[in-house]
């Protein structure tokens, strides 16, 4: 089975501009979540997406958006940049339960770098 | 809210020496998440406890849960330059399941 791909793997943007990134999960994951690291604040969740549906957001504001398609594969898009928003975009997908009863181990991409300048 | 906290954040080990990183959740945790990733890579699972007092080995590592499964420990011993990296452990809330990830620690070895 093919990993976790994520798309572009680096980027570089300015101030004020906005940012789409893709992420296509493991054949068969319906869960795919969102996550920022950076070294001063580690892996701070985002978002996390289930069947279109965003089941579950972390405490990030509204510029940080993200969508899922029926096939499963997931995007999320960052307006206005900040300088403060250069960090690894990490995604992950899981073979999560409909119910979202617990979650199961999360697979991750390889991640997009992304620096503001 | 709910916070998993990891210490130490920094752990430099002579190889051959033992060492614990340790997790603890200020909630309840459904079930907890060990992951690795090594520099310049991305986290990796390594395994998840479930129940109360589990306690689980891979090879020299062994994943223990608490019995009010609100903290979690994993040690390693014999440690080996293979085990260099950040070890996070991660934990969904009970009430609304969001995965909180602890800032890891980070595993330097001495050779």
């Amino acid at each position: 089975k093919a990993g976790v791909t994520q798309t572009p793997r680096y980027l570089i943007k300015t101030r004020g501009q906005q940012v789409t990134l893709s992420c296509s999960p493991i054949s068969g994951h319906r869960s795919v979540s969102w996550y920022q690291q950076t070294p001063g604040q580690g892996l701070q969740f985002l978002f996390e997406y289930f069947s279109e549906t965003q089941r579950n957001k972390g405490n990030f504001p509204g510029r940080f958006s993200g969508r899922q398609f029926s096939n499963s594969r997931s995007e999320m898009n960052v307006s206005t940049l900040e300088l403060g928003d250069s960090a690894l975009y990490l995604c992950a997908s899981s073979l999560a339960l409909a119910g979202g009863v617990t979650y199961n181990e999360q697979f991750f991409g390889p991640g997009t770098r992304l620096t503001v300048l | 809210g709910q916070q998993v906290m990891q210490i130490p954040q920094y752990q430099h080990v002579q190889e051959g020496e033992d060492f614990t990183t340790y997790c603890n959740s200020s909630t309840t945790l459904s079930n907890i998440q060990w992951y690795k990733q090594r520099p310049g890579g991305h986290p990796v699972f390594l395994i998840q406890l479930v129940k109360s007092g589990e306690v689980k080995k891979q090879k020299r590592l062994t994943f223990q849960f608490g019995e009010a499964k609100k903290n979690s420990s994993l040690h390693i011993t014999a440690t080996q330059t293979t085990d260099v990296g950040t070890y996070f452990c991660a934990g969904p809330r009970s009430n609304d399941y969001k995965l909180s990830f602890g800032a890891g620690t980070t595993v330097t070895v001495r050779a």
